[in-house]
């Protein structure tokens, strides 16, 4: 079945150490993004893809970072230097128009003790 | 500046009641418009999405949204509401001329018997 896979689904760690969260999809989508979702304050852009190797950063980018040396794969490490790292982390693809939707996966929660 | 509103933070209504959702946003270009529902701990999932055409668009589960350009608005209803559609309800738009999905704070929706 096509979809987008994220793991972990619960993630913890220490204060201080990067992390690495994986969005993988196989929907042949040339988009991807990463969301990070806090109660009531909707879902808030960190970085988007469009292309192989590029990538542009959202709303929110510092203290994230991103790489898309494939297609299918979209990682995002959460450096020390994110300040309040725990939230719900939410990946996306979609095409490349405007005109079309974006698929999620299930997210990973993030949780920083 | 730039912002998709959803200004119900909290929606309660009854089992059987009609339901009607806002959304305003304030961008100069009719933009791309969405709703997607997330269960909690979930992804999202698409409710519905307007690109341009009938203004009355239809979407899964018994929902529609009307798209009103007068009023910068896409609000989503649903005429009889069941149990299981408790959920949180997000309205986002891709902005015309960009390709990122931009969301609004969500409107979570509770269903009493």
């Amino acid at each position: 079945d096509g979809g987008i896979t994220q793991s972990p689904k619960y993630l913890f760690r220490k204060e201080g150490q990067n992390v690495t969260l994986s969005c993988e999809q196989n929907l042949n989508h040339d988009a991807m993004y990463w969301y990070r979702q806090d109660p009531g304050q909707g879902l808030r852009l960190i970085y988007y893809s469009q292309i192989v190797n590029d990538f542009q950063k959202g709303d929110i980018a510092e203290g994230y970072s991103v790489s898309r040396e494939k297609k299918e794969s979209f990682p995002l490490t959460v450096t020390s230097a994110q300040k309040n790292p725990t939230a719900f982390y939410l990946c996306a693809s979609s095409r490349i128009n405007g005109d079309t939707e974006a698929f999620f996966g299930q997210g990973t929660r993030l949780t920083v003790v | 500046a730039q912002s998709v509103t959803q200004p119900d933070i909290h929606i309660t209504v009854s089992e059987g009641a009609s339901l009607e959702l806002r959304c305003n946003y304030s961008y100069g270009a009719t933009p791309y418009l969405f709703w997607y529902v997330q269960s909690p701990g979930q992804g999202l999932q698409l409710l519905l999405k307007y690109f341009s055409g009938d203004t009355l668009v239809q979407g899964i589960k018994g929902f529609e949204a009307e798209f009103k350009r007068s009023q910068s608005s896409f609000n989503l209803r649903k005429p009889s509401v069941h149990w299981s559609d408790a959920a949180e309800y997000f309205c986002a738009v891709v902005p015309g001329g960009y390709n990122k999905l931009i969301f609004g704070a969500g409107t979570r929706l509770a269903v009493h018997p």
